[in-house]
């Protein structure tokens, strides 16, 4: 199956700082679905992306998937405490999710 | 609407034994996934099931493997344990055969090895 590869694999930043995670694949991608998954906690889905270029808001969290639909990004404008954990990324063609990213966040 | 369970929370066993874990889906949700997240690291699927039927593998050999029962609960079974099989093993259900479809995701089962 075809994998995907999230960058960086750890964040640490000051809180209200921003952040963000990459997700790329070689291969495009019928569509993809992000995760977050707090310290100690279970994977809870965020968003589904479909479209080539599409651009998703939740308060301060951007999603975007790429117009060649080969990577989508998660952007999180002036982070809080509440933020910190695992972002994964899975193209939902299989089951193989990326990764993740884990940030943390000084407050 | 009461939410993916996994029985147990915590599982001990030793190298060479078996192991099983349960998964409870939401209800009305047909498909049942299984994936393992070892210590820090991030979540490598196993399996997933749709209405009994094993639809997909990861990359995993053929002592772990599961099953899913007429009222889409699943189990995972773990044979001839080996240390590295210690890990959090989560269960995900959806509504049903098209992937495109959200996961919810279970508490997990933490599986210690010794």
């Amino acid at each position: 199956g075809q994998q995907v590869m999230q960058i960086p694999q750890y964040q640490h930043v000051q809180e209200g700082e921003d952040f963000t995670t990459y997700c790329n694949s070689s291969t495009t991608l019928s569509n993809i679905q992000w995760y977050k998954q707090r310290p100690g906690g279970h994977p809870v889905f965020l968003i589904q992306l479909v479209k080539s270029g599409e651009v998703k808001k939740q308060k301060r969290l951007t999603f975007q998937f790429g117009e060649a639909k080969k990577n989508s990004s998660l952007h999180i404008t002036a982070t809080q405490t509440t933020d910190v954990g695992t972002y994964f990324c899975a193209p939902t063609s299989d089951m193989r999710f990326g990764a993740g990213t884990r940030l943390t966040v000084k407050p | 609407e009461a939410g993916v369970t996994q029985s147990p929370t915590h599982l001990i066993k030793t190298r060479g034994q078996q192991a099983t874990l349960r998964c409870s889906p939401i209800s009305g949700h047909t498909s049942v996934y299984w994936y393992q997240q070892a210590l820090g690291l991030g979540l490598q699927f196993l399996l997933w099931y749709d209405e009994g039927e094993e639809r997909n593998r990861g990359n995993f050999p053929p002592r772990f493997s599961g099953r899913q029962f007429p009222n889409y609960s699943s189990e995972l079974n773990v044979n001839a344990l080996e240390l590295e099989d210690s890990a959090l093993y989560l269960c995900a259900s959806s509504l049903g055969l098209a992937n495109t479809d959200t996961q919810y995701f279970g508490p997990g089962t933490r599986l210690t090895v010794l």
